[in-house]
């Protein structure tokens, strides 16, 4: 399998652009989580889905973001209008097991809002 | 609460001496405990995870002991090699098991 897959790598935008951050998880895994990386914050959850529906999606920063996913081997997120504060690392990880288990990250979008 | 804390914030060792990382979290009702090591420009990556059943594991150069009662864990790495230069990221589960509340992360960097 290739892994946890995320595009596009680099992004760098102006404030008050759309952005769309794209995952396809592991194939067969039924949960999927969405994370932001700063050196202020670490790693924060932003959402996760089990089966394609959201389930805690508290970790979200405001009305700004938003995440979808559509089908099981598809997720975006959203962040529309985007500002300079947003400009971090954003995670997209997939697990196969209900209870606690291994996180299988991708290699991250990073996203600069100037 | 959900605060899961680390220490020191960086590591700098010899190569061939060991390393410790400590956490400590808040939530009596978590069970599970994983240590992530990412390297630069990668996502994290699992390296060993120990549950609230087990007070001690070990993976070849790699352990981590778990102590409930005073909610704290360590990553113990032995034989340090450059290659175990990374952000060491510890983790514990909360909100009913499905979501992991991450430390801030260890910057190791070992010493040839």
């Amino acid at each position: 399998d290739a892994g946890v897959i995320q595009s596009p790598r680099h992004e760098v935008t102006e404030m008050g652009q759309e952005v769309t951050l794209r995952c396809k998880p592991i194939s067969g895994h039924d949960y999927l989580f969405w994370y932001r990386q700063t050196m202020m914050r670490g790693l924060e959850l932003l959402i996760y889905f089990n089966n394609n529906v959201p389930i805690d999606d508290s970790g979200m920063p405001e009305d700004r973001f938003s995440a979808k996913m559509p089908n099981a081997s598809f997720s975006t997120l959203k962040i529309q209008p985007s500002e300079p504060r947003d400009s971090a690392v954003y995670f997209c990880a997939s697990r196969s097991t209900a209870g606690p288990g291994e996180l299988f990250f991708g290699e991250g979008s990073r996203l600069t809002v100037l | 609460g959900e605060n899961v804390e680390q220490h020191p914030s960086t590591l700098s060792v010899q190569e061939g001496d060991s390393a410790v990382i400590k956490c400590t979290y808040s939530d009596s009702a978590s069970n599970y405990f994983p240590w992530y090591k990412q390297e630069l420009g990668k996502g994290p990556q699992l390296i060993i995870d120990i549950r609230s059943n087990v007070g001690e594991k070990k993976d070849q150069r790699i352990a981590v002991t778990l102590n409930k009662t005073a909610k704290h864990f360590s990553l113990h790495i032995t034989e340090t090699q450059p290659e175990d230069s990374a952000v060491y990221f510890c983790a514990a589960s909360i909100g009913g098991n499905n979501r992991l509340a991450f430390g801030k992360g260890n910057q190791v960097v070992v010493i040839p």
